[in-house]
């Protein structure tokens, strides 16, 4: 497709169970980006990967958070034993590479909530 | 750390009427400097950018923004505002060897008829 795209586009969890939100970047873009979008916190950064290594881990928020990137292209973010303060919107982006001028661009974001 | 602040949480305009949001950061150098919007639902939607040079910048949609050093600024102006521009509005920089985008807070834009 012509842009980043995420799936799904709402998650709705009981506390405790594990979930998986998926980006598919824009084709030929190195650099894929998590961030999270929440109420209290605004948005925030979460992880870094260039190709499929993550050299920028720092803001993941605990070791429950965990990411993986194949073939340079889907990621995924992996969330285990979900907690309510996990309610948030997850944004992924991706770049050409990670220089800083490079433009970021978002896809819609992934709405998950805890019940 | 770099910081970025958006003073207005949400602003109110008339359509038709002009619109100037603001953004002020905090780096230890000249950062880039964009605005994102964001429609409900919708990701991020990149409406301007500043790297270097000519410190009013044109964007898409009829916006511009204005650099300015002195006042670690970079506000968002349109001289005239449709309804269509409704929406969240937020600020961002990065810069150096540093890719990730610090976002201010967010301001939310209500377009009355």
């Amino acid at each position: 497709g012509a842009g980043v795209s995420q799936s799904p586009s709402n998650k709705v969890t009981e506390k405790g169970k594990d979930v998986e939100l998926r980006c598919d970047p824009i084709s030929g873009h190195t650099a894929l980006y998590w961030y999270r979008q929440s109420l209290g916190q605004g948005l925030e950064f979460l992880i870094y990967f260039q190709g499929n290594s993550a050299p920028d881990k720092s803001g993941l928020p605990s070791d429950r958070f965990s990411a993986e990137r194949t073939g340079g292209s889907v990621s995924t973010l992996t969330i285990q034993r979900t907690q309510q303060e996990d309610s948030a919107v997850y944004l992924c982006a991706s770049s050409l590479d990670r220089l800083a001028k490079n433009i970021q661009y978002f896809g819609a974001g992934t709405r998950l909530s805890v019940l | 750390a770099q910081s970025v602040t958006q003073p207005d949480i949400h602003i109110t305009v008339s359509e038709g009427a002009s619109l100037e949001l603001r953004c002020n950061y905090s780096y230890g150098a000249t950062p880039y400097l964009f605005w994102y919007v964001q429609s409900p639902g919708q990701g991020l939607q990149l409406l301007l950018k500043y790297f270097s040079g000519d410190t009013l910048v044109q964007g898409i949609k009829g916006f511009e923004a204005e650099f300015k050093r002195s006042q670690s600024s970079f506000n968002l102006r349109k001289p005239s505002v449709h309804w269509s521009d409704a929406a969240e509005y937020f600020c961002a920089i990065s810069g150096g060897s540093n890719y990730k985008l610090t976002f201010g807070k967010g301001t939310l834009l209500t377009v009355n008829p």
